[in-house]
Protein backbone atom coordinates (compact mmCIF):
# COMPACT_ATOMS: atom_id res chain seq x y z
CA UNK A 1 0.00 0.00 0.00
CA UNK A 2 1.48 3.28 -0.85
CA UNK A 3 -1.14 5.51 -0.28
CA UNK A 4 -1.43 9.16 1.14
CA UNK A 5 -4.81 10.12 2.45
CA UNK A 6 -5.76 13.68 2.70
CA UNK A 7 -8.64 15.74 4.27
CA UNK A 8 -10.41 17.90 3.48
CA UNK A 9 -10.12 17.73 -0.41
CA UNK A 10 -11.33 21.12 -0.83
CA UNK A 11 -11.27 24.20 1.98
CA UNK A 12 -12.61 27.94 1.72
CA UNK A 13 -11.75 29.82 5.08
CA UNK A 14 -11.80 33.44 5.90
CA UNK A 15 -8.92 35.35 7.21
CA UNK A 16 -10.20 35.30 10.26
CA UNK A 17 -11.16 31.51 10.95
CA UNK A 18 -8.73 28.90 11.96
CA UNK A 19 -8.27 25.43 10.44
CA UNK A 20 -6.73 22.34 9.70
CA UNK A 21 -5.46 20.32 7.17
CA UNK A 22 -4.75 16.51 7.95
CA UNK A 23 -2.37 13.67 6.42
CA UNK A 24 -2.36 9.71 7.31
CA UNK A 25 0.02 7.16 6.01
CA UNK A 26 0.55 3.58 7.23
CA UNK A 27 3.45 2.78 5.07
CA UNK A 28 5.65 2.87 7.85
CA UNK A 29 7.71 6.00 6.78
CA UNK A 30 9.00 8.37 9.66
CA UNK A 31 9.65 11.36 7.12
CA UNK A 32 6.84 13.64 6.53
CA UNK A 33 6.26 16.64 4.21
CA UNK A 34 4.04 19.29 3.59
CA UNK A 35 4.11 21.24 0.33
CA UNK A 36 2.31 24.70 -1.04
CA UNK A 37 1.76 24.46 -4.90
CA UNK A 38 0.07 27.01 -6.98
CA UNK A 39 -1.17 26.39 -10.14
CA UNK A 40 1.17 25.73 -12.69
CA UNK A 41 4.12 25.56 -10.89
CA UNK A 42 5.91 22.73 -9.14
CA UNK A 43 5.28 22.09 -5.40
CA UNK A 44 7.43 24.29 -2.74
CA UNK A 45 8.58 22.04 -0.05
CA UNK A 46 6.88 23.98 3.43
CA UNK A 47 7.78 21.90 6.65
CA UNK A 48 10.05 18.22 7.28
CA UNK A 49 9.54 16.27 10.24
CA UNK A 50 11.84 13.61 10.66
CA UNK A 51 11.23 10.50 13.80
CA UNK A 52 7.77 13.14 14.72
CA UNK A 53 10.30 15.96 15.16
CA UNK A 54 10.67 19.35 12.82
CA UNK A 55 13.46 18.72 11.01
CA UNK A 56 13.01 21.82 7.87
CA UNK A 57 11.13 24.72 7.89
CA UNK A 58 11.39 26.67 4.62
CA UNK A 59 11.12 29.96 6.35
CA UNK A 60 6.82 29.42 6.47
CA UNK A 61 5.02 32.30 7.93
CA UNK A 62 4.15 31.42 11.59
CA UNK A 63 0.43 31.62 10.51
CA UNK A 64 0.70 27.96 9.14
CA UNK A 65 2.05 25.73 12.05
CA UNK A 66 2.52 22.19 11.60
CA UNK A 67 2.25 19.63 13.61
CA UNK A 68 3.13 15.43 14.21
CA UNK A 69 0.90 13.79 16.34
CA UNK A 70 2.72 10.05 15.71
CA UNK A 71 4.48 8.40 13.06
CA UNK A 72 1.33 7.72 10.80
CA UNK A 73 -0.43 11.47 11.26
CA UNK A 74 0.82 15.01 10.14
CA UNK A 75 -1.28 18.16 10.77
CA UNK A 76 -1.18 21.75 9.23
CA UNK A 77 -3.07 24.33 11.95
CA UNK A 78 -4.22 27.65 9.46
CA UNK A 79 -5.23 30.79 11.24
CA UNK A 80 -5.69 34.59 9.48
CA UNK A 81 -4.44 33.63 6.22
CA UNK A 82 -4.14 35.80 3.25
CA UNK A 83 -5.87 35.65 -0.53
CA UNK A 84 -2.52 34.78 -1.62
CA UNK A 85 -2.40 31.81 0.53
CA UNK A 86 -5.10 29.86 -1.60
CA UNK A 87 -3.29 27.16 -3.16
CA UNK A 88 -2.77 23.33 -3.41
CA UNK A 89 -1.67 22.12 -0.37
CA UNK A 90 0.46 18.84 -0.60
CA UNK A 91 1.36 16.60 2.11
CA UNK A 92 4.05 13.52 1.28
CA UNK A 93 6.01 10.92 3.26
CA UNK A 94 9.32 9.08 2.34
CA UNK A 95 11.74 6.29 4.70
CA UNK A 96 13.86 8.32 6.66
CA UNK A 97 17.18 7.90 4.96
CA UNK A 98 16.85 10.72 2.86
CA UNK A 99 16.85 10.28 -1.18
CA UNK A 100 13.64 8.06 -0.89
CA UNK A 101 10.85 7.76 -2.87
CA UNK A 102 8.35 10.54 -1.73
CA UNK A 103 5.13 9.70 -1.94
CA UNK A 104 2.06 12.33 -2.01
CA UNK A 105 -1.43 12.96 -1.12
CA UNK A 106 -3.97 13.69 -3.34
CA UNK A 107 -4.31 17.22 -1.94
CA UNK A 108 -6.41 19.95 -0.31
CA UNK A 109 -7.55 22.84 -2.61
CA UNK A 110 -7.74 25.54 -0.28
CA UNK A 111 -9.30 28.95 -1.21
CA UNK A 112 -8.82 31.98 1.35
CA UNK A 113 -11.28 34.81 0.74
CA UNK B 1 21.63 25.96 -5.71
CA UNK B 2 20.80 22.54 -7.05
CA UNK B 3 18.42 22.86 -9.96
CA UNK B 4 16.72 20.71 -12.08
CA UNK B 5 15.26 22.11 -15.48
CA UNK B 6 12.64 20.25 -17.74
CA UNK B 7 12.38 20.55 -21.18
CA UNK B 8 10.34 21.27 -22.98
CA UNK B 9 7.96 23.17 -20.83
CA UNK B 10 5.16 22.71 -22.76
CA UNK B 11 4.28 20.01 -25.18
CA UNK B 12 1.09 20.00 -27.44
CA UNK B 13 1.25 16.59 -29.71
CA UNK B 14 -1.67 14.28 -31.50
CA UNK B 15 -2.73 10.83 -30.44
CA UNK B 16 -0.50 8.41 -31.47
CA UNK B 17 2.86 10.42 -31.83
CA UNK B 18 6.09 9.88 -29.98
CA UNK B 19 7.53 12.32 -27.43
CA UNK B 20 10.59 12.97 -24.75
CA UNK B 21 10.79 14.99 -21.45
CA UNK B 22 14.45 15.81 -19.92
CA UNK B 23 15.52 16.90 -17.01
CA UNK B 24 18.45 17.96 -16.72
CA UNK B 25 21.01 19.15 -13.82
CA UNK B 26 24.62 19.87 -12.66
CA UNK B 27 24.58 18.10 -9.24
CA UNK B 28 24.70 14.42 -8.87
CA UNK B 29 21.08 12.90 -7.10
CA UNK B 30 20.56 9.66 -5.60
CA UNK B 31 17.56 8.95 -7.32
CA UNK B 32 15.21 11.06 -9.56
CA UNK B 33 11.27 10.45 -9.64
CA UNK B 34 9.00 11.19 -12.09
CA UNK B 35 5.39 11.87 -11.55
CA UNK B 36 2.51 12.70 -13.09
CA UNK B 37 -0.07 15.31 -12.31
CA UNK B 38 -3.43 15.88 -12.91
CA UNK B 39 -5.13 19.28 -12.47
CA UNK B 40 -6.09 19.85 -8.66
CA UNK B 41 -4.85 16.37 -7.57
CA UNK B 42 -1.40 15.72 -5.92
CA UNK B 43 1.76 14.19 -8.09
CA UNK B 44 1.44 10.42 -8.73
CA UNK B 45 4.75 8.60 -8.51
CA UNK B 46 5.55 6.64 -11.90
CA UNK B 47 8.96 5.70 -11.31
CA UNK B 48 12.23 6.03 -9.09
CA UNK B 49 15.08 5.61 -11.09
CA UNK B 50 18.61 5.06 -8.44
CA UNK B 51 21.49 3.59 -10.82
CA UNK B 52 23.51 5.69 -12.99
CA UNK B 53 22.31 4.03 -17.34
CA UNK B 54 19.17 2.47 -15.60
CA UNK B 55 16.26 1.91 -18.30
CA UNK B 56 12.66 1.19 -16.47
CA UNK B 57 9.78 0.79 -18.87
CA UNK B 58 6.09 1.11 -17.75
CA UNK B 59 3.95 -0.08 -20.75
CA UNK B 60 4.75 2.93 -23.13
CA UNK B 61 6.50 4.48 -21.07
CA UNK B 62 10.24 4.75 -21.17
CA UNK B 63 12.84 6.32 -18.08
CA UNK B 64 16.68 7.03 -18.47
CA UNK B 65 18.80 7.80 -15.69
CA UNK B 66 21.92 9.52 -17.26
CA UNK B 67 25.37 7.78 -16.40
CA UNK B 68 26.29 10.09 -13.85
CA UNK B 69 23.23 10.72 -12.37
CA UNK B 70 22.82 14.16 -13.40
CA UNK B 71 19.65 14.03 -15.83
CA UNK B 72 16.99 11.76 -16.84
CA UNK B 73 14.43 11.58 -19.34
CA UNK B 74 11.11 9.79 -20.06
CA UNK B 75 10.12 8.70 -23.72
CA UNK B 76 6.29 7.51 -24.75
CA UNK B 77 5.52 5.95 -27.10
CA UNK B 78 2.69 6.33 -29.36
CA UNK B 79 0.81 9.04 -26.72
CA UNK B 80 -2.56 8.91 -26.00
CA UNK B 81 -5.06 11.53 -24.27
CA UNK B 82 -4.86 9.94 -21.13
CA UNK B 83 -1.66 10.90 -21.19
CA UNK B 84 -2.16 14.37 -20.81
CA UNK B 85 -1.00 15.85 -17.78
CA UNK B 86 1.88 17.26 -15.97
CA UNK B 87 4.57 15.63 -15.99
CA UNK B 88 7.09 16.50 -12.96
CA UNK B 89 10.93 15.00 -12.14
CA UNK B 90 12.35 15.11 -8.62
CA UNK B 91 15.97 14.86 -7.72
CA UNK B 92 16.62 13.66 -4.31
CA UNK B 93 19.95 13.34 -2.70
CA UNK B 94 21.18 11.27 0.29
CA UNK B 95 21.38 12.37 3.85
CA UNK B 96 18.91 15.24 3.12
CA UNK B 97 14.74 15.40 3.06
CA UNK B 98 15.04 18.11 0.41
CA UNK B 99 13.71 17.12 -2.72
CA UNK B 100 14.58 19.31 -5.96
CA UNK B 101 11.72 19.52 -8.27
CA UNK B 102 12.04 19.85 -12.09
CA UNK B 103 10.29 23.27 -13.65
CA UNK B 104 7.79 20.46 -15.10
CA UNK B 105 6.81 19.70 -18.79
CA UNK B 106 2.63 20.59 -19.58
CA UNK B 107 1.52 17.61 -21.93
CA UNK B 108 -1.66 17.50 -24.33
CA UNK B 109 -1.83 14.53 -26.62
CA UNK B 110 -4.83 15.66 -28.99
CA UNK B 111 -7.74 13.60 -29.85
Amino acid sequence: DTEVTQTPKHLVMGMTNKKSLKCEQHMGHRAMYWYKQKAKKPPELMFVYSYEKLSINESVPSRFSPECPNSSLLNLHLHALQPEDSALYLCASSHITGGETQYFGPGTRLLVL
Amino acid sequence: TQLLEQSPQFLSIQEGENLTVYCNSSSVFSSLQWYRQEPGEGPVLLVTVVTGGEVKKLKRLTFQFGDARKDSSLHITAAQTGDTGLYLCAGASSGTYKYIFGTGTRLKVLA
